[in-house]
């Protein structure tokens, strides 16, 4: 089973601010990684697809990148709305495994 | 509009059977995989199951495996999972979620399962 390793648990940021959340696979997941968001008491909402395709709607200040094992979500310029958890999906094979989250917090 | 709504939850003891349902549409059900993920309170996603367009196919994680069976009718466009010997660590909210391709664009509102005595 690939192993997802998320981080930062925990991340405090200010408004503006630009922040990258990084996942780690365990092993070569060819870049069939997702990210996404939750609210408090939401279903989760994709974000990023395949890397580093943006879902439709979504403001362009978020973007992905990575190969191989590893993976980053960018944030350009937080916004209040973007105060939320963050997860990782790696779908290359199943199991397919989410990463443990990120809570992003107002600094 | 896709819309997933699922239904079923509810308090359940140690060892029992449930069933939830998710209703679809939308979109044309049998065009697409389907699949369960939870989430246990306060805690990180896991995916549970997956299904292909007409059921031939399915897939469980570890966790879950032997105990739960996905299944679907696309002439109702209804996914179903069906949970048995049910677990104290199986207390969650349970999202069904469309699969095709970049998996889970889109959620339902996700239904709360609860294993106590």
């Amino acid at each position: 089973d690939i192993q997802m390793t998320q981080s930062p648990s925990f991340l405090s940021a200010s408004v503006g601010d630009r922040v990258t959340i990084n996942c780690k696979a365990s092993q070569n997941i060819n870049k069939y990684l997702n990210w996404y968001q939750q609210k408090l008491g939401e279903a989760p909402k994709r974000l990023i697809y395949n890397t580093n395709n943006l879902q439709t709607g979504i403001p362009s200040r978020f973007s992905g990148s990575g190969s191989g094992t590893d993976y980053t979500l960018t944030i350009s310029s937080l916004q209040p709305e973007d105060f939320a958890t963050y997860f990782c999906l790696q779908h290359n094979s199943f199991p397919l495994t989410f990463g443990s989250g990120t809570k992003l917090e107002i600094k | 509009e896709v819309q997933l709504v699922e239904s079923g939850g509810g308090l359940v003891q140690p060892g029992r059977s449930m069933k939830l349902s998710c209703a679809a549409s939308g979109f044309t059900f049998s065009d697409y995989y389907m699949a369960w993920v939870r989430q246990a309170p306060k805690k990180g996603l896991e995916w549970v199951a997956s299904i292909s367009y007409e059921g031939s196919s399915t897939y469980y994680g570890d966790s879950v495996k032997g105990r739960f069976t996905i299944s679907r009718d696309n002439a109702k466009s209804t996914l179903y999972l069906q949970m048995n010997s049910l677990r104290s660590e199986d207390t969650a909210t349970y999202y069904c979620a469309r699969q095709w391709g970049p998996p889970f664009d889109y959620w339902g509102q996700g239904v709360m399962v609860t294993v106590s005595s």
